[in-house]
């Protein structure tokens, strides 16, 4: 089955550090990837995403390209803030069914440091 | 404009009880998905409905049922609640839920402790 394999966290940095936060994923077809954040006691906002092969998603400073040759979409972000220390989950929605159902990762936890 | 809301935000439940969750779409939002998120987990999803009739369903056992309400409104009940029940409950909706082209508003969740 459909399923995203996210690495695994905690991921410590310094304010101003380069973010990579490696996705891939297993799908039938052409799914949606997507990243979604979580803040603590929030739920989940969507941060970027791409729906075809080449895409590249970006909000707030953060990228990620979908990249059907080795089914990845890896979240990078050139200089983390302290104000970005949240819980990351990528995602995927399958192609062609007639739905939105999400298949998130496991999730990888972002400490930003001062 | 209101965001998906969900009641209660907390919930204490003691083993074998039933509980339900709801969930108040985005107005203008047609369907509505529940999903489970366990501490540590990424959600899991267990229902999506859509005009009042189920479009899909997670691999969750029979205990877990859900029903979607003229106003677009739903409800997720749960009987007989087993302690690895507790986990944070979302809901989430978007206008026709067709594909991964359609934004997924998240409401905060219902944070479910079961004793």
């Amino acid at each position: 089955g459909d399923s995203v394999t996210q690495m695994e966290g905690p991921v410590t940095l310094s304010e101003e550090a380069f973010l990579t936060i490696n996705c891939t994923y297993t799908a039938t077809g052409y799914p949606s990837l997507f990243w979604y954040v979580q803040y603590p006691g929030e739920g989940l906002q969507l941060l970027l995403k791409a729906t075809k092969a080449d895409d590249k998603g970006s909000n707030k400073g953060f990228e990620a390209t979908y990249r059907k040759e080795t089914t990845s979409f890896h979240l990078e972000k050139g200089s983390v803030q302290v104000s970005d220390s949240a819980v990351y989950f990528c995602a995927l929605v399958a192609y062609g069914g007639a739905t939105n159902k999400l298949i998130f990762g496991t999730g990888t936890l972002l400490a930003v440091q001062p | 404009d209101a965001g998906v809301t969900q009641s209660p935000t907390h919930l204490i439940k003691t083993r074998g009880q039933q509980v339900t969750l709801r969930c108040s779409p985005i107005s203008g939002h047609k369907s509505v998905s529940w999903y489970q998120q366990v501490l540590g987990q990424g959600p899991q999803f267990i229902f999506q409905y859509y005009e009042k009739e189920e479009r899909g369903r997670g691999n969750f056992p029979d205990r877990f049922s859900a029903r979607q309400f003229p106003n677009y409104s739903s409800e997720l009940n749960v009987n007989a609640l087993l302690l690895g029940d507790s986990a944070l409950y979302l809901c989430a909706s978007s206008f026709l839920g067709l594909s991964g082209n359609e934004k997924l508003f998240f409401g905060s969740g219902t944070q479910l402790s079961v004793l």
